[in-house]
């Protein structure tokens, strides 16, 4: 089956620092990637959509030059949390559509996200 | 605004039941829909996908799709202490960008 894998699955940083987290589609290439974030409760939320080899497109109120999106292979992206604060303290899933098949999306374990 | 809504639950029922999970849509050109499960901690899994009206059936779950009513449902047979999770309903919109709409998700429990 589709297999997505992130990394770091659990990471713990200072306020101000930044945090890259890596999404990569481990046994199919994928042209469109996901991120998303859910807090405590919640359901997820979609903050971005990542296509390879052109810029990202970022949901409504997230910041693009705060949650920096790099999609430079068939098989890889990256979401990078500049200068986090306390408040971005999240769990943030990626998904990849698999390019053979446009419309089911396979997540990632995830990224559990503590600013101290 | 397209929105998918679910019933937040809890939902509980004894081992052995049947669960019935419930979810409605509002973009009528809405054409794929699937059924995640979540447990407490981890990201959601897929379960179902389903396009087309009617049944479809995979082991113990039964996808059930009405486009006319913008509802679908999963049921769950013979309910299992391990089927205890978050479950989601998801569609995919109308719309270039494909993308996924989550409902916010019915807790389930099943009590041994």
């Amino acid at each position: 089956g589709a297999v997505v894998s992130q990394h770091p699955s659990r990471v713990i940083c200072k306020s101000g620092t930044s945090v890259k987290i890596e999404c990569r589609s481990l046994d199919f290439q994928a042209t469109t990637m996901f991120w998303y974030r859910q807090f405590p409760k919640q359901s997820l939320m979609l903050m971005a959509t990542s296509n390879e080899g052109s810029k990202a497109t970022y949901e409504q109120g997230v910041e693009k030059d705060k949650f920096l999106i790099n999609h430079a292979s068939l098989t890889l992206s990256t979401l990078t949390v500049t200068s986090a604060h306390p408040e971005d303290s999240s769990f943030y899933i990626c998904s990849a559509r698999d390019i053979q098949d446009q419309e089911t999306q396979y997540f990632g374990p995830g990224t559990r996200l503590l600013v101290l | 605004q397209k929105e998918v809504e679910q019933n937040s639950g809890p939902l509980s029922v004894p081992e052995g039941a049947i669960a019935s999970l419930n979810c409605t849509y509002s973009d009528r050109g809405s054409q794929s829909f699937f059924w995640y499960r979540q447990y407490s901690g981890k990201s959601p899994e897929l379960i179902m996908s389903i396009y087309s009206n009617g049944d479809k059936e995979d082991g113990r779950f039964t996808a059930q799709l009405n486009k006319a009513s913008q509802y679908v449902s999963l049921l769950i047979r013979d309910s299992q202490p391990s089927d205890s999770a978050t479950y989601l309903c998801a569609v995919i919109s109308s719309g270039s960008a494909r993308q996924l709409t989550f409902g916010s998700g019915t807790q389930l429990t099943v009590l041994p």
